[in-house]
């Protein structure tokens, strides 16, 4: 079955960054887009972006860009996002999830980050 | 960007009922609409796709409709379990972008 497993839980000073790790299992790796979301405190879902990995294309969420990097290794399975320049508001817990390809419905999730950004 | 406004924010109803949430976008979205659940301290779970396909392993209570810009996610007889919130997603046009939720309470 598919199994989503991210890293730990996060504690950054405000203008750090951060790196969330996904490794995937279950499942053929390049077959299936990843996308990250996140929720911020009492808040709603808000899709970041989404990357393939069979040829490493993005899309970033416009309101990111410029903060935002996803990248993933082939060679583990794993999909990673960064995010620069943190700001308090960016204190959310941050999924991974799969998807095929543009049909960017979520069938499968990670269990979540909780990265906090505070002084 | 496509927004998504779902109705109502939160409801109360009681096991047995019959449940609607709705969901508007602010353009046509060709049937691509999804809905999820989500419990406290939880990832959300895919329940429906294409407006009305049930995902693999979701009971047959929970069922969707729709075209254009409003579609519907109905449970037919609450249980236990179905306490939750609830979000649309439309994946016709990136950003993708959800909704606000809906809070599924006790009565």
């Amino acid at each position: 079955q598919v199994q989503l497993v991210q890293s730990g839980a996060e504690v950054k000073k405000p203008g750090a960054s951060v790196k969330v790790s996904c490794k995937a299992s279950g499942y053929t790796f390049t077959n299936y887009g990843i996308s990250w979301v996140r929720q911020a405190p009492e808040q709603g879902l808000e899709w970041m972006g989404w990357i393939s990995p069979s040829n490493g294309n993005t899309n970033y969420a416009q309101n990111l860009q410029g903060r935002v990097t996803m990248t993933t290794d082939t060679s583990t399975s794993t999909a990673y996002m960064e995010l620069r320049s943190l700001r308090s508001d960016d204190t959310a817990v941050y999924y991974c999830a799969t998807h095929y390809s543009h049909l960017g419905y979520f069938d499968s999730w990670g269990q979540g980050t909780l990265v906090t950004a505070s002084s | 960007d496509f927004q998504m406004t779902q109705s109502p924010s939160s409801l109360s109803a009681s096991l047995g009922d019959r449940v609607t949430i709705t969901c508007r976008a602010s353009q046509g979205i060709s049937n691509s609409l999804a809905w999820y659940q989500q419990k406290p301290g939880k990832a959300p779970k895919l329940l429906l796709y294409a407006t009305s396909r049930l995902e693999s392993g979701v009971p047959s209570r929970f069922s969707g409709s729709g075209s254009g810009t409003d579609y519907t996610l109905t449970i037919s007889s609450l249980q236990p379990e179905d306490f939750a919130i609830y979000y649309c997603q439309q994946y016709y046009s990136t950003p993708w972008t959800f909704g606000q939720g809906t809070k599924v309470e006790i009565k």
